[in-house]
């Protein structure tokens, strides 16, 4: 079985500083994780992915995250926070098929 | 070019009616998906087709029905609609089982 948390419903961050978004799972098998990003009214749009290998992934708009096995985490990070990326977040788990978190909401203020 | 598509963007229907919703992908993928988002932004899995072949078929009320005629379309059909059938339904293609996956721009369904 599989399951993702997201802590944090809600984030809010100002412009240029640090995002953090958390996102911890659970899965008996190698998990594969992945971030995706909704803006309002869009489809969900892939940001980043693991599988196997580098445990570091780079993404696409500057987001990367880093699988810890250890602490079962997949938290997404970016340097600098910019008013485009405020949207709402979600961490899932694989592989056979994806169970979603609940999604974090980030807000970037000026 | 959109890689997936969905039909209609907007569904605006009345309780009991039955209605369908279409979706499809150029992207040349194996496998297809359907999702429901709940007000809340939850998004859970209803179906998943591999190469035209139900391989996901959650805990989803027998009024949804599912069809795909060929690789690149799956359909969405549902029965007597209720209130709680309100969403936001996304169709979504991989290449085949386990990969990342791409999402439509969802289909908003209100049950009035």
């Amino acid at each position: 079985a599989q399951s993702v948390t997201q802590l944090g419903s809600h984030v809010s961050v100002s412009e240029g500083a640090l995002v953090l978004l958390r996102c911890n799972y659970s899965s008996s098998v190698p998990p594969y994780l992945f971030w995706y990003v909704q803006y309002p009214n869009q489809g969900l749009q892939l940001l980043l992915k693991y599988t196997t290998g580098a445990t570091l992934v780079k993404g696409i708009n500057g987001f990367e995250a880093e699988f810890k096995k250890s602490e079962t985490s997949f938290h997404l990070t970016k340097p600098s926070a910019h008013m485009s990326d405020a949207a709402e977040y979600f961490c899932a788990v694989g592989p056979d098929k994806l169970i979603f978190g609940t999604g974090t909401r980030l807000q970037v203020f000026p | 070019d959109t890689a997936v598509s969905q039909t209609p963007k907007y569904l605006v229907t009345q309780m009991g009616n039955d209605k369908s919703i279409k979706c499809e992908q150029n992207l040349g993928h194996d496998t297809m998906y359907w999702y429901k988002q709940d007000s809340k932004k939850f998004l859970k899995i209803m179906f998943s087709y591999n190469n035209k072949e139900l391989i996901i078929n959650e805990t989803v009320p027998n009024r949804f029905s599912p069809k795909s005629p060929d690789k690149a379309h799956l359909n969405l059909h549902i029965n007597s609609l209720e209130l709680g059938d309100s969403a936001v339904y996304f169709c979504a293609s991989s290449p085949f089982v386990g990969l990342e996956q791409f999402f439509g721009p969802g289909t908003r369904l209100t049950v009035l």
